[in-house]
């Protein structure tokens, strides 16, 4: 148990398709992040929430990204007009105070 | 701007032998560094972090790392390999100019322990 439900798990969409992703954690962590993993390579940061503030965004975030986290708890990642190099596993991870970050186990997005 | 690097796509070792998975790192500041491993279709587990103290780092599943501050490495080791570690192993840094401790992940390694 990871402490992070993330929905859904896989995601297979056309190019041009809007898409949402949703990320739950389970207890109450005032920090959260996303992730993108695309083949062969290690997570890169996307964006970042205190409580429900979002105090840093990638330049990997383009316009067509946005993240909310509304009320400090869940938070959705959206995509616009999806592109074949949206391709990728988007991770969520939390963290309480200074304890290390706690990955989900992330949404696979496929483009077609 | 903090970075890491893990200058193996894989390491094969025998179930039994030790294993010795590699990581240099490049930081402004106190370097906090991490490892957490992925098995397929999974997200990332925490194993061990290093913060400061002790150099040499024990963690979950027996797994243990080795800071170095001359030669600016953090190797993840482990005595006695076991064939359910065959996994895909990243070291991370904590980036430090923002404040908000992001991580700055390494490329990755496939250890694969063979029976």
């Amino acid at each position: 148990d990871t402490g992070v439900s993330q929905d859904p798990r896989h995601k297979i969409t056309k190019r041009g398709q809007n898409v949402t992703f949703r990320c739950d954690p389970i207890s109450e962590h005032n920090r959260l992040y996303w992730y993108r993993q695309t083949l062969g390579q290690g997570p890169e940061f996307l964006t970042y929430f205190q409580n429900e503030a979002q105090l840093e965004k990638s330049r990997l975030l383009s316009n067509r990204f946005s993240a909310e986290r509304p009320k400090g708890s869940f938070s959705t990642l959206e995509i616009q007009r999806t592109e074949q190099g949206d391709s990728a596993m988007y991770l969520c991870a939390v963290r309480r105070g200074d304890q290390p970050q706690h990955f989900g186990d992330g949404t696979r997005l496929s483009i077609l | 701007a903090q970075s890491v690097a893990q200058p193996e796509d894989q390491v094969n070792v025998a179930e039994g032998n030790p294993l010795t998975v590699k990581c240099t790192y490049s930081v402004s500041g106190n370097p906090y560094l991490f490892w957490y491993v992925q098995y397929p279709n999974r997200g990332l587990q925490f194993l061990l972090k290093y913060i400061t103290g002790d150099n040499l780092v024990k963690g979950s599943y027996g797994f243990e790392a080795e800071f170095n501050k001359s030669q600016t490495s953090f190797h993840l080791k482990k005595p006695s390999a076991l064939v359910s570690d065959s996994a895909l192993y990243f070291c991370a840094v904590r980036d430090n100019d923002t404040g908000f401790q992001k991580l700055v992940f390494g490329t990755g390694t496939r250890l694969l322990v063979s029976p």
